[in-house]
């Protein structure tokens, strides 16, 4: 079975401060890991995807296998980074499952 | 726009009565996927399609569900004899049939269950 724990529902940053959004999860294999996002009144759209190892809007993430970890982390957050984000682990099949989403808010 | 569309975007029905939701994928992606998502949750996997094969179902999807792709391009969603459990948006991507295929998704369809 394949589980994405995302443990915050909120986070509440100033803008310039560091951003870190945590993501675990749990499978038997070797993993795909994802991160969407959705701005307001927009739709789910992909940010970044474990294998391309690229920085999308200063956002990167890791995968930590030892940990099981694949969290998304920006050094100097942005007002227009306000947004719901979602963790989602593929594995074997072509099936996504999403963790429940982190809303960041960005105040300025 | 040459993205996902869903129609329509917004549907009212009386518990009991049968809906059906309509997705048009980007026209050179062969899978289609429905999810379902509920306030406060990311979106939980229903069904998807290969051309016109539905390959996956998942359990979520009970027997009042059903989901089709006659002709390998768009597909419905129907809901018969509605719960007001089944209120929740209902979202359609679409991707490429290939390792690390990207997902594009549709504004998803909000359906409320009175």
């Amino acid at each position: 079975a394949q589980r994405v724990t995302q443990p915050e529902k909120l986070l509440s940053v100033f803008k310039g401060a560091p951003v870190e959004l945590k993501c675990n999860y749990s499978y038997s294999g070797s993993p795909e890991l994802f991160w969407y996002v959705q701005y307001s009144r927009q739709r789910l759209q992909l940010l970044l995807r474990h294998i391309s190892r690229e920085s999308i809007k200063g956002f990167t993430a890791d995968l930590n296998k030892g940990e099981t970890s694949f969290h998304l982390k920006k050094p100097f957050a942005q007002e227009e980074d306000s947004a719901m984000y979602y963790c989602a682990l593929r594995g074997g099949s072509y099936i996504p499952t999403f963790g429940r989403g982190t809303s960041l808010i960005v105040h300025p | 726009d040459t993205g996902v569309s869903q129609n329509p975007r917004h549907k009212i029905t009386k518990r009991g009565q049968n809906v059906t939701f309509r997705c048009d994928p980007i026209s050179e992606h062969n899978r289609l996927y429905w999810y379902r998502q509920t306030l406060g949750q990311g979106p939980e996997f229903l069904t998807y399609f290969q051309n016109e094969a539905q390959l996956e179902k998942s359990r979520l999807l009970s027997d009042r569900f059903s989901a089709e792709r006659p002709k390998g391009s768009f597909s419905t969603l129907e809901i018969q004899r509605t719960e007001q459990g089944d209120s929740a948006m209902y979202l359609c991507a679409s991707s490429l049939a290939r390792i690390g295929g990207e997902q594009y998704f549709g504004p998803g369809t909000r359906l409320t269950v009175t």
